[in-house]
């Protein structure tokens, strides 16, 4: 089945620079791959998504990047700001709806003010 | 206002006493699905539903059952629960299958003693 890894599990990073969290799959069919940012006791939400058929997508500081031959996609949030500070999960399915949706482990990011 | 609503946010039982915790959501999603996240571990998929009826396990379904006689209400039943359960859960749902982006529910913090 799916498997997703991300990389770092933590990121310390200082405030204005940039950050990057990198993301691979092991399904070729997978198609959907969102990113999720979870504040301290909060729930999970979703913050950017990308298609198979989009090779980047950017939302103000957010921006995600796709390589499908190389099964891996990124994250990029520039001018960071310590609001920034959350665990980021990636994830990725095969956009049937008789599908499961595998979560990475997460990425532990600080931004110091 | 759209949301997903988990019940209980806190739940501390005993082991081998049955419980369920509810999860409704108001968006007439087709979608909804179990999660639980452990420290390093990430989101594990426990079941998932694609509409009334129709559900499907995830990669962590032992221990746990789920029905889906409604559209808007997913819950997830641990008939003989275990200190291994001991986990924060969450619900979430999407507009139409895996490959819409999840509204989470605010989590459920488990303990089994």
């Amino acid at each position: 089945g799916e498997n997703v890894e991300q990389h770092p599990s933590t990121l310390s990073v200082q405030e204005g620079d940039s950050a990057v969290i990198k993301c691979t799959y092991s399904d070729s069919a997978s198609n959907y791959f969102p990113w999720y940012k979870q504040e301290l006791g909060k729930r999970p939400q979703l913050i950017i998504d990308i298609r198979s058929n989009v090779g980047e997508k950017k939302d103000q500081r957010i921006a995600v990047t796709l390589n499908k031959t190389a099964k891996h996609f990124s994250l990029h949030i520039t001018e960071t700001q310590p609001e920034d500070s959350a665990v980021y999960f990636c994830a990725a399915s095969k956009g049937t709806s008789y599908d499961k949706v595998i979560f990475g482990p997460g990425t532990s990011l600080s931004v110091i003010p | 206002e759209a949301q997903v609503t988990q019940n209980p946010r806190y739940l501390i039982t005993v082991t081998g006493k049955k419980l369920t915790v509810t999860c409704s959501q108001n968006m007439n999603h087709e979608y909804m699905s179990w999660y639980r996240q452990d420290p390093g571990l990430g989101l594990r998929q426990i079941y998932y539903s694609m509409n009334v009826e129709v559900t499907d396990k995830g990669d962590v379904p032992e221990g746990y059952k789920v029905s889906r006689k409604e559209k808007r209400n997913f819950p997830l039943i641990l008939e003989s629960p275990s200190p291994n359960q001991t986990s924060l859960y969450f619900c979430a749902s999407s507009w139409s299958g895996p490959n819409y982006g999840y509204t989470f529910g605010s989590g459920t913090r488990l303990t089994v003693v």
